[in-house]
This record gives C-alpha cells, structure tokens and sequence, in this order.
C-alpha cells in the first residue's frame, strides 16, 4: 500500500531564505508526483508536475526533484517570501488507480517571517 | 475561464441530517475527483466520475455517494451525517488520461 510521509510537519523561516521540503513514498512504481500549495481553509494550487521519466521541474523560484529508487521528492524554494506562507502537499497517483486517485502526505506547513 | 467552482462555500449540518455539495468542473475538463480533508491532514480520494459513471471509489463508506450530469458538473451526497464528517471537500477536475488534477476552493462542512 502506497504511503506518503513529509517532513517537517511544520518550518518556520526568515524571508530570504532558501528553504527544502522533503517527500518519501515507499512504492516507487509512481506515474509521477506532485506539489501543491494550500492556503489556510482554501482549495489546493498546483504547483509542479513532474513525470516518472523526470528528474526535475521549475517553475520561477521553485524547484522540484524526483528520486524513484530511493522513494524521494524534494521542493526547493529559493529566496523565501512571507508570501509563501502556507502548506505544501505532495500527492502520488494511487498505483492501479485511475488518474484522479491521488494520494497525499499531511503536508508541510511553511511560515516565512518578515 | 473559470477554474473549478464548488457550492457553497460552508454548511453546517445535525447528525444524521443528509448533505449535498456541488462541482462545476474547469472548463474543457470531463473528469471529477472527489476528496475529504480532515483538519491537519492531506485529503482524502473519496471517488471518481467519468461519462456519468463512478469510475473508482476509495474506502468510503455507501453513505458517500456521487452524480454526474451531462455537463460534467457533479454532486456529493451524504446521507447520515456522522460528527466525523465534518471536514473541507475538496473536488478536482481534469481531462480524462492526463494527471494534472485541478481543485476548488472546497466546501467546508461543519456536523454538530
């Protein structure tokens, strides 16, 4: 059965910092893994995709790493904002499930200080 | 283009009363994904509608059942509400065999 742990549950940063979440899955038979964002009470925001044939993703101050051998993911943000202030979830597709089937970690809640 | 729309925004339920929440799908989108998060936690797959049809289900009880309606919009029954329903729900859309799920802003349901 496919779990998905993160680490820390919380961090707390000055602005400026550059900062890493960390992802472990223990089936490494993944499609690919996500990172999403979630604002305190809100929906999720998406924030990077990467494919099992991947070994990284950017998009603008983040960046993401995929290590399937070793059942890893980490989010990379650089120059942290009080902006960033909120939780980062990443999510698997759920093995043999349909595309929709996403399985979470608790997530990471992330607080940047002025 | 409107993202994923979910209705309403909160409610707040007796035990036992039945809910109904409602998803309009990103635009293009055919496919909806149902989620449950409890506070602190990630969420949760409740179930899947493609072409009017529950595709897959997590491990929900029946009291959780679902619709999808020509226009790919969908609902979310409850029935028997338990004080461990309450929680935000969460629906994603996406295109049927892409990945890239996107949610709404959730329906935060309070059972008292």
């Amino acid at each position: 059965k496919q779990e998905v742990t993160q680490i820390p549950a919380a961090l707390s940063v000055p602005e400026g910092e550059n900062l890493v979440l960390n992802c472990s899955f223990t089936d490494s038979a993944i499609y690919n893994l996500q990172w999403f964002r979630q604002d305190p009470g809100k929906g999720l925001t998406s924030l990077l995709l990467i494919q099992s044939s991947q070994r990284e993703q950017t998009s603008g101050r983040l960046n993401a790493s995929l290590d399937k051998s070793s059942g890893r993911s980490t989010l990379y943000i650089a120059a942290s904002q009080p902006g960033d202030s909120a939780t980062y979830l990443c999510a698997v597709p759920n093995y043999g499930g349909s595309q929709g089937n996403l399985i979470f970690g608790k997530g990471t809640k992330l607080s940047v200080k002025p | 283009d409107a993202g994923v729309t979910q209705s309403p925004t909160h409610l707040i339920k007796t035990r036992g009363q039945q809910v109904t929440l409602r998803c309009s799908p990103k635009s293009g989108h055919d496919t909806v994904s149902w989620y449950q998060q409890a506070l602190g936690q990630g969420p949760q797959f409740i179930f899947q509608y493609y072409e009017e049809e529950e595709r897959q289900r997590g491990n929900f009880p029946d009291r959780f059942s679902g619709h999808q309606f020509p226009n790919y919009s969908s609902e979310l029954n409850v029935n028997a509400l338990l004080l461990g329903d309450s929680a935000l729900y969460l629906c994603a859309s996406s295109l049927d065999r892409t990945y890239e799920q996107y949610f709404g802003p959730g329906t935060r349901l309070t059972v008292t």
